[in-house]
């Protein structure tokens, strides 16, 4: 199962732009990059995943390297409440999700 | 908009005792999925079911640990003899299970135990 790694923290002011970065430098062809997040005490969200084109939801968008070794969650406009624990994971082909700890993005007023 | 519900959410239990959860998936998801959570990290894939079958288990699973999805509907956890490691927080999540790429899990709002 490929892994990923993500900064432990990272803090964004509100009404701005939430950048967090990935790298899955191990990841096959056909594994999905997937994005939980999850607020404190409450199960994770999904937000979003892709393969290999970018990908844009009501909730965010998902840029993808051309190599496929890393990728970059964007939220647009970030508010108080999207301070969370973000996670990126490569999906297993089974399904599983291997979760690693995650970056604690803060979204300061 | 019924999610993935479970219950209890909270289960205080003494060291050796035996406790069940259970897991109510989305109706007409196929696959339901066992994480645990301790505290400051991410959620550990514990075992998962296609319909009633378990498919995966994760070495993380002890021989304490049981889960269940009879006639594939809703689950349970069953963990025996329980210690205080035990202590955590357990996720079950559900997805359609069609093997396609919309295939993301939706998670319920865990139960945490506490073994004292």
């Amino acid at each position: 199962d490929a892994k990923t790694t993500q900064p432990p923290s990272m803090d964004c002011a509100e009404g701005r732009a939430a950048n967090l970065p990935c790298n899955h430098s191990t990841i096959s062809g056909n594994e999905y990059v997937y994005w939980y997040r999850q607020i404190h005490s409450q199960g994770p969200q999904y937000i979003i995943h892709g393969l290999k084109n970018n990908e844009t939801n009501e909730m965010a968008s998902l840029i993808i390297t051309e190599d496929r070794k890393s990728s970059t969650l964007i939220l647009p406009h970030a508010t108080l409440r999207d301070t969370a624990v973000y996670y990126c994971i490569v999906r297993s082909n089974t399904g599983k999700l291997i979760f690693g700890q995650g970056t604690t993005l803060q979204v300061k007023p | 908009d019924t999610g993935v519900s479970q219950d209890p959410r909270h289960k205080i239990t003494k060291r050796g005792q035996n406790v069940t959860f259970r897991c109510d998936p989305i109706s007409e998801h196929n696959r339901l999925y066992w994480y645990r959570q301790t505290l400051g990290q991410g959620p550990e894939f514990l075992t998962y079911f296609q319909n009633e079958a378990q498919l995966e288990k994760s070495r993380l699973l002890s021989d304490r640990f049981s889960a269940e999805r009879p006639k594939g509907s809703f689950s349970t956890l069953e963990i025996q003899r329980t210690e205080q490691g035990d202590s955590a927080m357990y996720l079950c999540a559900s997805s359609l299970g069609t093997g396609s790429s919309r295939d993301e899990q939706y998670f319920g709002p865990g139960t945490r135990l506490t073994v004292t």
